[in-house]
C-alpha cells in the first residue's frame, strides 16, 4: 500500500509561496496525483507525476522523487481562492484500480 | 457537459433501512470508484470497477455492495446502514485506472444514519 502522509494544515500570506510535502511508502508505485478540494465541494485534479522531477503548470508545480518516496506541491503567488484542502493520492501496480489518498493539507491564505 | 452525477445529494435515514446511492458518468469512462470522506481520515476507497461486471474491494468495503451492469452507472448499496456509515460519499470515474488518468468526482452525497 501507499501509506500516504502529509501535514494537516499550513498558513501563508497572500502573494507568498507554500510547499506542501507528501511522503509515501512505495509498493509497485504507479504515479502520484495532487487534487484540490474547496470546502463543501468535490476534489478536482491538479497534477500527476510518475517520473522524477518538477512539473510546472502556471502557479502550481509538483515535484516527485521516486527513490525517496517524496513529492511536493508548490503554490506560488498565493491568492485567497487557493484556500482549500490539497490531497496527495497514489495508485499501485500491485492492485490496478486501488487508490489511496492522504488525509489532506488544509491551506489557509491570509490577507 | 462532461460530468459525474450522484443522487441523492443529502440523505437522512435510520439504522437498517436499505438504501442506494446512484452514480452516473457521461464520459464513457472504463473506471469508476466510490470513496467516503471523514474528518481527519481523508478519502478512503470503498469499491472500484475496472469495467462492466468487474468490481473489486477498496480499503473499507464492509457494509457496502456495488454493481456495474452498464458502463455509465455504478450504484452504491447499503443493505443495512449503521451510524458508523454516516459520512460524505464521492463517486469518481476516469478513462482508465493506470497511468496519468485523473479521476472526475461527483458532487458528493452526505449521508446521516440515525
Amino acid at each position: 500500500g501507499q501509506n500516504i502522509d502529509q501535514p494537516t494544515e499550513m498558513t501563508a500570506t497572500e502573494g507568498a509561496i507554500v510547499q506542501i510535502n507528501c511522503t509515501y511508502q512505495t509498493s509497485g508505485f504507479n504515479g502520484l496525483f495532487w487534487y484540490q478540494q474547496h470546502a463543501g465541494e468535490a476534489p478536482t485534479f491538479l497534477s500527476y507525476n510518475v517520473l522524477d522531477g518538477l512539473e510546472e503548470k502556471g502557479r502550481f508545480s509538483s515535484f516527485l522523487s521516486r527513490s525517496k518516496g517524496y513529492s511536493y506541491l508548490l503554490l506560488k503567488e498565493l491568492q485567497m481562492k487557493d484556500s482549500a484542502s490539497y490531497l496527495c493520492a497514489g495508485g499501485t501496480t500491485d492492485s490496478w484500480g486501488k487508490f489511496q489518498f492522504g488525509a489532506g493539507t488544509q491551506v489557509v491564505v491570509t490577507p | 457537459e462532461a460530468q459525474v452525477t450522484q443522487n441523492p445529494r443529502y440523505l437522512i435515514t435510520v439504522t437498517g433501512k436499505k438504501l442506494t446511492v446512484t452514480c452516473s458518468q457521461n464520459m464513457n469512462h472504463e473506471y469508476m470508484s466510490w470513496y467516503r470522506q471523514d474528518p481527519g481520515l481523508g478519502l478512503r476507497q470503498i469499491y472500484y470497477s475496472m469495467n462492466v461486471e468487474v468490481t473489486d474491494k477498496g480499503d473499507v468495503p464492509e457494509g457496502y455492495k456495488v454493481s456495474r451492469k452498464e458502463k455509465r452507472n455504478f450504484p452504491l448499496i447499503l443493505e443495512s446502514p449503521s451510524p458508523n456509515q454516516t459520512s460524505l460519499y464521492f463517486c469518481a470515474s476516469s478513462l482508465w485506472a493506470g497511468g496519468p488518468y485523473e479521476q472526475y468526482f461527483g458532487p458528493g452525497t452526505r449521508l446521516t444514519v440515525t
